[in-house]
């Protein structure tokens, strides 16, 4: 079963700290992997993907990926009110010969003003 | 450029009835997918298609359910004789790319909210 496990959180931080959300996945031979963010009865956004081995930086966005450790974590820096939302992780699977993006169920972000 | 669009965006059906749901994909893309997402759940796929051709629908339930993107016009996700486990939000998603391009960002629509009564 491939799968992929976040920590459901609440994860609380205070306005302008850095969050840190975290994701690990069971396939080790994954390529892609996407954070999205989706707010309350919304749609999800992409916020970055990710496929290399170490850090990728978007603004106050920090994706890093160790393949080693299966693992991948969304660093926020500067953290906003306007940031609380739920953040999913996404892991490119290959399944029956064909890829799928598969889910993990969210960590809940709240940010305290 | 348009975002991927879902219509309708909340549909309510009586148990029995047909729901069907449609996505538009972004200018450009070729590649659709649907999600469905149950309350406190996370995204669980469906089925994937390209124009004509439903290339995985391992995702979607062997019965009730069917999806199509034809040649012309948009993408039809059906759900025959509705049950009340089948309220969730179901999202469009579209890509340029193959599933297989580690570049495959999937782009989501605002979803269809479906409630069996």
């Amino acid at each position: 079963q491939k799968e992929v496990e976040q920590n459901s959180g609440p994860l609380s931080v205070p306005e302008g700290a850095i969050a840190s959300l975290n994701c690990t996945y069971s396939d080790r031979g994954s390529q892609s992997f996407f954070w999205y963010r989706q707010y309350s009865g919304k749609s999800p956004e992409l916020i970055m993907f990710i496929y290399s081995n170490g850090d990728k930086e978007d603004g106050r966005f920090t994706a890093q990926l160790n393949k080693a450790s299966q693992y991948v974590s969304l660093l926020i820096r500067d953290s906003q009110p306007s940031d609380s939302a739920t953040y999913l992780c996404a892991v490119n699977f290959k399944r029956a010969g064909s890829y799928q993006l598969t889910f993990g169920k969210g960590t809940k972000l709240s940010v305290i003003p | 450029n348009a975002g991927v669009m879902q219509n309708p965006r909340h549909l309510v059906r009586r148990r029995g009835q047909e729901a069907r749901l449609r996505c538009s994909p972004m200018k450009g893309h070729s590649h659709v997918y649907w999600y469905r997402q149950l309350p406190e759940e996370g995204l669980k796929f469906m089925v994937y298609l390209q124009k004509e051709n439903i290339i995985d629908e391992s995702g979607m339930p062997k019965e009730r359910f069917s999806a199509e993107f034809p040649k012309e016009g948009p993408s039809i996700l059906r759900i025959q004789q509705v049950v009340r486990g089948d309220s969730a939000a179901y999202f469009c998603a579209s890509s340029p790319r193959l599933p297989a391009d580690p570049y495959n960002e999937q782009f989501f629509g605002p979803g269809t909210r479906l409630t069996v009564l």
